[in-house]
């Protein structure tokens, strides 16, 4: 496609339910983050993919969130047994390759816990 | 984990007025440092990436230099309008590895 796409825009879920966010990268870009933001905070490294493999995971804050990718194609974060401190703008973004080339953010997804 | 601290953090303006705001990261192990614009409901857009100590960028009105030895960047504004308003993000990378965002430094240009 032409730009990085997310889906859902705004997904609102109650607490302890299970939630899949997608991101479709730019068509040939290897690398993949995705980032979130809370209310009044900065952007949050949480996982980052090159091609299929995730070599930096260190973001993730709990293991109740989980990510993968198909090849270099289609990435989808999971997040179990949602809390209310979850609820922020997850971002994904894509690069063509190492990180000394600029990355194309998505809209974001804004997710609430209710 | 790494520190990329940007000031201030916030910072009005008049229209017309030229600005500039800092960005630090670790100087060991410098691979890259981006620039970032973030305006209200849309995604952050890429100003620039520096690779090179001493580089310096610009974009119209905006541009930006590097210091890689003492790990500071700075990106200017000259002549801010009220469109310029908007989060400016920088972030590093540090080798082949994930970059890191500060905070942001959030514009506000008041005509």
């Amino acid at each position: 496609g032409a730009g990085v796409s997310q889906s859902p825009s705004n997904k609102v879920t109650e607490k302890g339910k299970d939630v899949e966010l997608r991101c479709d990268p730019i068509s040939g870009h290897t690398a993949l983050y995705w980032y979130r933001q809370r209310l009044g905070q900065g952007l949050e490294f949480l996982i980052y993919f090159q091609g299929n493999s995730a070599p930096d995971k260190s973001g993730l804050p709990s293991d109740r969130f989980s990510a993968e990718r198909t090849g270099e194609s289609v990435s989808t974060l999971t997040i179990q047994r949602t809390q209310q401190e979850d609820s922020a703008v997850y971002l994904c973004a894509s690069s063509l390759g190492p990180v000394n080339t600029e990355a194309f953010f998505g809209q974001g997804t804004r997710l609430t816990v209710v | 984990i790494l520190n990329v601290e940007q000031s201030p953090q916030s910072l009005h303006v008049q229209e017309g007025d030229s600005t500039n705001f800092t960005c630090s990261f670790p100087s060991s192990n410098f691979y890259a440092l981006h620039w970032y614009r973030w305006e209200t409901a849309k995604s952050p857009e890429a100003l620039f990436v520096m690779t090179l100590n001493g580089d310096e960028k610009k974009k119209g009105r905006i541009s930006a230099t590097l210091n890689t030895k003492e790990g500071y960047s700075y990106l200017y504004i000259k002549g801010s309008q009220p469109e310029d308003s908007a989060t400016y993000l920088c972030a590093f990378s540090e080798g082949y590895q994930k970059v890191t965002f500060g905070t942001g430094t959030k514009l506000q240009v008041i005509p």
